[in-house]
């Protein structure tokens, strides 16, 4: 089956710009999530969306924020574009069953912000 | 708070050689463990996780809940093991996360 596919592979945006990442999970799977991945920061968790419902938050600032359609696909947002927003955003997606918990990543978004 | 300590950022084996990479955890509840590796232009994908106890790629890890550690272990290091390797730590709490250390670059040379 398809692998979880995000949209768009690379962005360039200008400070104080919006941006909107897209994520198809894998059929089936109604659970995504959005990581941060910098080489100061390693992996962050951003949310989890489940249902078109956010269930969890990490703790970045609520320039960051996301959705989930009925689908399961799921956007996220970041609005006024900051220089440390620049940073590879991967979405991964899993069944929402607590003892099988794998997530499935994408290849990821690399966002640079200038 | 959930933590997860990767303390090498960077391991250098040779081919044939054992290969340890530490992980230590601090959780309050029953932790749920897993390894997830990085190949040069691939992605992320999951390796093991300590519930299901098994050996991949000739990988393995014990939960040592005593010691808080899942460190991943294999004794006979190939090139193509060559990879970034995350451990993490799946919380629930009214939602899904994985906390993830922050990863040991493993280079395998002949």
């Amino acid at each position: 089956k398809a692998g979880v596919t995000q949209t768009p592979r690379y962005l360039i945006k200008t400070r104080g710009q919006q941006v909107t990442l897209s994520c198809s999970p894998i059929s089936g799977h109604r659970s995504v999530s959005w990581y941060q991945q910098t080489p100061g920061q390693g992996l962050q968790f951003l949310f989890e969306y489940f249902s078109e419902t956010q269930r969890n938050k990490g703790n970045f600032p609520g320039r960051f924020s996301g959705r989930q359609f009925s689908n399961s696909r799921s956007e996220m947002n970041v609005s006024t574009l900051e220089l440390g927003d620049s940073a590879l955003y991967l979405c991964a997606s899993s069944l929402d069953r607590r003892q099988n918990t794998e997530a499935f990543f994408g290849q990821g978004t690399r966002l640079t912000v200038v | 708070a959930q933590r997860v300590t990767q303390p090498e950022k960077l391991l250098s084996v040779f081919k044939g050689a054992p290969v340890e990479l530490k992980c230590n955890y601090s959780y309050s509840g029953s932790p749920e463990l897993f390894w997830y590796v990085q190949y040069s232009r691939q992605r992320l994908q999951l390796l093991l996780r300590h519930i299901s106890r098994e050996s991949i790629k000739g990988f393995t890890a014990d939960l040592n809940k005593g010691e808080t550690s899942f460190h991943l272990k294999k004794p006979f290091a190939q090139e193509e093991d060559s990879a970034m390797y995350y451990c993490a730590l799946s919380v629930w709490d009214s939602g899904y996360a994985l906390n993830f250390g922050k990863g040991t670059s493993l280079l395998v040379t002949p």
